[in-house]
């Protein structure tokens, strides 16, 4: 069955660095564009990034550019986000999506999560 | 972008029917047919309910309906159940590959 994994949250100070990784299986993960999106704890979902079947075409989030990025690996079927200058409001849940084949649309399904808290 | 407007909550009866209201601006959901709708249970993943407005993903309950009017998308559920208590979370194309979320709504079933 089609399935999203993510890995690599944990605790990190202000102004540190985290990776999160996303295992994707059971569909053709070369084929489909893919989204982070997150939720802080007790609040509502934010989009936070996307990127194209290819990872030729990325957007972020206001909120997030400049310090975050987004890449594929397509031999992998994994999806990642380096963050960067993390403050305390990226403290959240973040989900890793499918989402379009030929562009953003809606996502379908999500992972369970991994917990990013940033706190000194 | 500003998120989209969303009731904080709404109620309803086991065997009634609510409708959760999603408000945007000309700029996501009156310019877009991509308006997708999210249902979360405590300590969840979301679940994708409806999208392109009004359909649903195979397995989905066909007490799930929705409809969009202008700047407004909602969406309706019919013959509540228990199962229903949740939140649930309006999503909208907003443009350059960007999406709007809105506030959530928290179901309560009486």
């Amino acid at each position: 069955q089609v399935q999203l994994v993510e890995s690599g949250g944990g605790l990190v100070k202000p102004g540190g660095s985290l990776r999160l990784s996303c295992a994707a299986s059971g569909f053709t993960f070369s084929d489909y564009y893919m989204s982070w999106i997150r939720q802080a704890p007790g609040k509502g979902l934010e989009w936070v990034s996307y990127i194209s079947s290819s990872g030729s075409t990325i957007y972020y989030a206001d909120s997030v550019k400049g310090r975050f990025t987004i890449s594929r690996d397509n031999a992998k079927n994994s999806l990642y986000l380096q963050m960067n200058s993390l403050r305390a409001e990226d403290t959240a849940v973040y989900y890793c999506a499918r989402d379009g084949t030929r562009g953003p649309n809606w996502f379908d399904p999500w992972g369970q999560g991994t917990l990013v808290t940033v706190s000194s | 972008q500003s998120a989209l407007t969303q009731p904080a909550s709404v109620s309803g009866s086991p065997g009634q029917s609510i409708t959760i209201s999603c408000t945007g601006t000309s700029s996501d959901v009156g310019s877009y047919n991509l308006v997708s709708w999210y249902q979360q249970h405590p300590g969840k993943a979301p679940k994708l309910m409806i999208y392109e407005g009004s359909k649903r993903p195979s397995g989905v309950s066909n007490r799930f309906s929705g409809s969009k009017s202008g700047n407004t998308a909602s969406l309706t559920i019919s013959g509540l159940q228990a199962e229903d208590e949740a939140d649930y979370y309006c999503c909208s194309y907003a443009g350059s590959s960007t999406r709007v979320f809105g506030g959530g709504t928290k179901l309560t079933v009486l």
